[in-house]
Formats: structure tokens, C-alpha cells, sequence
């Protein structure tokens, strides 16, 4: 089955600096992915929808400027989070679709990356 | 997109049938009814979805009401590895194109 891959699945870094997350789709073309966040005991919350070739579209709350989606390719897309601070500290799950604009598709999701931000 | 309403939590003996109920009773008619789990640390993984008809697949049943506004997401037989949250969800998308809104979900503990 399709598979997505997100990378690095765990990364500590100290407060200040920027940390890129990466979501690929590994055995399929995704023109759209989606980036969420997750809180120690909470839901997934949604950030942002990230089309291939144009800006993402961010949920209301989500700051762009902190939270930088490009998604370059069909299959990968990335997220940086710019000058993290402790509070950015979550898990962050990717999930990416296999529609193609004809037919129906499915919708798969990453194995997370929990960030640590000291 | 339409909530839902899941129990907070359940617990299921190891071995017998876990029917977890879902209450969506603002759902409309090109809405889908989906569900995910999500076992501690990992990603949501994708369980099953329906419209109207009753599905089955290797993993679980899904008993759709026949006004919509309810369903009941049904492991034949738990494991201790269907200990997850799990979660309900509706969607206009059928093309899994659409972003999904999760709510707290259910957190499923099978008992040995």
C-alpha cells in the first residue's frame, strides 16, 4: 500500500534555531499534503494544506512566517518551524492524497516527528 | 464539515467484538463517514469509511444508521494491538483530497 515517510521521526534542538520536517510519499505523486499538529493528549490539530507548486493555505491561528511549507515536488513537502521556542515543541504529522483530479483517492498518513525544543 | 460525538473512552475484554459508537447527527447527504486510529506516538492510520450501505474490510465493520446520524465502527475480535484512539470523522471527499477535522476520539483499551 501507498506509504508516506516523514523525516526526522524525532529532533531536539536547542530554542532559537529552525528545524525542517520532511513528508514524502514514497511509492506515489501527492498534489496535496496536509501538515498537522498534535499536543501531549490532545487531537490533531491542522495547520496547513500544501499544494504542489503553489503557496500553502494556512489554518486561521497557524503563523505562516514561523511555520514554512514548500512542497517543491509530487512527493515531498516540507515544514520548517523558524526560530522554535519550547511552546513549538509537539508532534507533527503529514498526511498526503492520492487523487489525481479524476476518480477518488485515498488519503495517507506520516509516523510523526516529535520535536523537542529545549 | 458536520461533527461528531464519540465516547471519551471504552474498554473491551481481549478476544471479544469492540463496537465503537459515533454520533453525527448533522451529517449531510455527500458526506462521508470515516474512521482512523491512532496507537500512541504514531500517525493516524486509515480503518475504514462509508456513505449509506454497510462496509466490511480485513480490519473492521461499519454499521451506518439508515438516517445517517449515527454509525458503530465494529473489531470483530480486539487484539491488545487495537489499544488506540480512535476516531470519527466526516468528510465531503471521497478523493482524500480534503482535509480531515479530528475530534478527541475514542481511546480504546483492550483488556487482557
Amino acid at each position: 500500500g501507498a506509504v508516506v515517510s516523514q523525516h526526522p521521526s524525532r529532533v531536539i534542538c536547542k530554542s532559537g534555531t529552525s528545524v525542517k520536517i520532511e513528508c514524502r510519499s514514497l511509492d506515489f505523486q501527492a498534489t496535496t499534503m496536509f501538515w498537522y499538529r498534535q499536543f501531549p493528549k490532545q487531537s490533531l490539530m491542522l495547520m496547513a494544506t500544501s499544494n504542489e507548486g503553489s503557496k500553502a493555505t494556512y489554518e486561521q491561528g497557524v503563523e505562516k512566517d514561523k511555520f514554512l511549507i514548500n512542497h517543491a515536488s509530487l512527493t515531498l513537502s516540507t515544514l520548517t518551524v523558524t526560530s522554535a521556542h519550547p511552546e513549538d515543541s509537539s508532534f507533527y504529522i503529514c498526511s498526503a492524497s492520492t487523487y489525481r483530479g479524476e476518480g477518488t483517492g485515498e488519503l495517507f498518513f506520516g509516523e510523526g516527528s516529535r520535536l523537542t525544543v529545549l | 464539515d458536520a461533527k461528531t460525538t464519540q465516547p471519551t473512552s471504552m474498554d473491551c475484554a481481549e478476544g471479544r467484538a469492540a463496537n465503537l459508537p459515533c454520533n453525527h447527527s448533522t451529517i449531510s447527504g455527500n458526506e462521508y463517514v470515516y474512521w482512523y486510529r491512532q496507537i500512541h506516538s504514531q500517525g493516524p492510520q486509515y480503518i475504514i469509511h462509508g456513505l449509506k450501505n454497510n462496509e466490511t474490510n480485513e480490519m473492521a465493520s461499519l454499521i451506518i444508521t439508515e438516517d445517517r446520524k449515527s454509525s458503530t465502527l465494529i473489531l470483530p475480535h480486539a487484539t491488545l494491538r487495537d489499544t488506540a484512539v480512535y476516531y470519527c470523522i466526516v468528510s465531503e471527499s471521497n478523493f482524500g483530497n480534503e482535509k480531515l477535522t479530528f475530534g478527541t476520539g475514542t481511546r480504546l483499551t483492550i483488556i487482557p
